[in-house]
């Protein structure tokens, strides 16, 4: 199926530990995003990808990091983790100049730190 | 998402209408979307508008733009149980970088 994939699906880890998170996408999109989603549902834009640029946002802890080892991914991966890194984070992507068609969101990783 | 603005929740009875509201801040937006959350998963794309028009409908949803008042709008026509969900409006000047409201909690009663 085409989709956005991440893995795992729940991570429960405890503090200071370092985890990935791994997303996929077969869709041929050249941009793919990291979201975070907070106990409010609030949702917030972490990284921002593609081939030529990575757009951080300024507000995320340099304990974050995106790897892509090529288009079709984007794995965040997140050392020294904290109690408040727990939280729903969601890949996402989209193709640059597809106009009203989006962003293809991944079904999420559930992060809980204890 | 402090750029889009939405109330949190929202609750009707099964067969009535649906209409969730939504006010974003930048006037160069060029698509609006409107993507729909359900418990446990991913955001899912439901519809969007493009800037130049006033109204676009499928099926159930017809969606609403007042570009002067910068106000979107997504009206469900018969809810359903199966619409209740976290409805999400977003903007976008150019795809590559979207806003988030903060999502409207629907809760549909039979």
């Amino acid at each position: 199926d085409t989709a956005v994939s991440q893995t795992p699906k729940y991570l429960v880890t405890q503090m200071g530990n370092d985890k990935s998170i791994k997303c996929e996408q077969n869709l041929g999109h050249d941009t793919m995003y990291w979201y975070k989603q907070d106990s409010k549902k609030f949702l917030k834009i972490m990284f921002s990808y593609n081939n030529k640029e990575l757009i951080i946002n300024e507000t995320v802890p340099n304990r974050f990091s995106p790897k892509s080892p090529d288009k079709a991914h984007l794995n965040l991966h997140i050392n020294s983790l904290e109690l408040g890194d727990s939280a729903v984070y969601f890949c996402a992507s989209s193709q640059g100049a597809s106009g009203g068609r989006g962003y293809t969101f991944g079904s999420g990783t559930r992060l809980t730190v204890v | 998402g402090e750029d889009v603005e939405q109330s949190l929740f929202l609750s009707v009875r099964e067969g009535d209408s649906s209409v969730i509201n939504c006010t974003y801040t930048d006037s160069s937006s060029t698509y609006l979307y409107w993507y729909k959350q359900e418990p446990g998963a991913g955001l899912q794309l439901l519809t969007y508008i493009f800037s130049n028009m006033d109204m676009k409908q499928d099926q159930r949803l017809t969606v609403l733009l007042n570009k002067k008042d910068k106000h979107l709008s997504l009206r469900i026509a018969d809810t359903q149980t199966g619409d209740s969900a976290i409805y999400f409006c977003a903007e976008s000047i150019d795809n590559n970088d979207m806003r988030f409201g903060a999502g409207t909690r629907l809760t549909v009663k039979p």
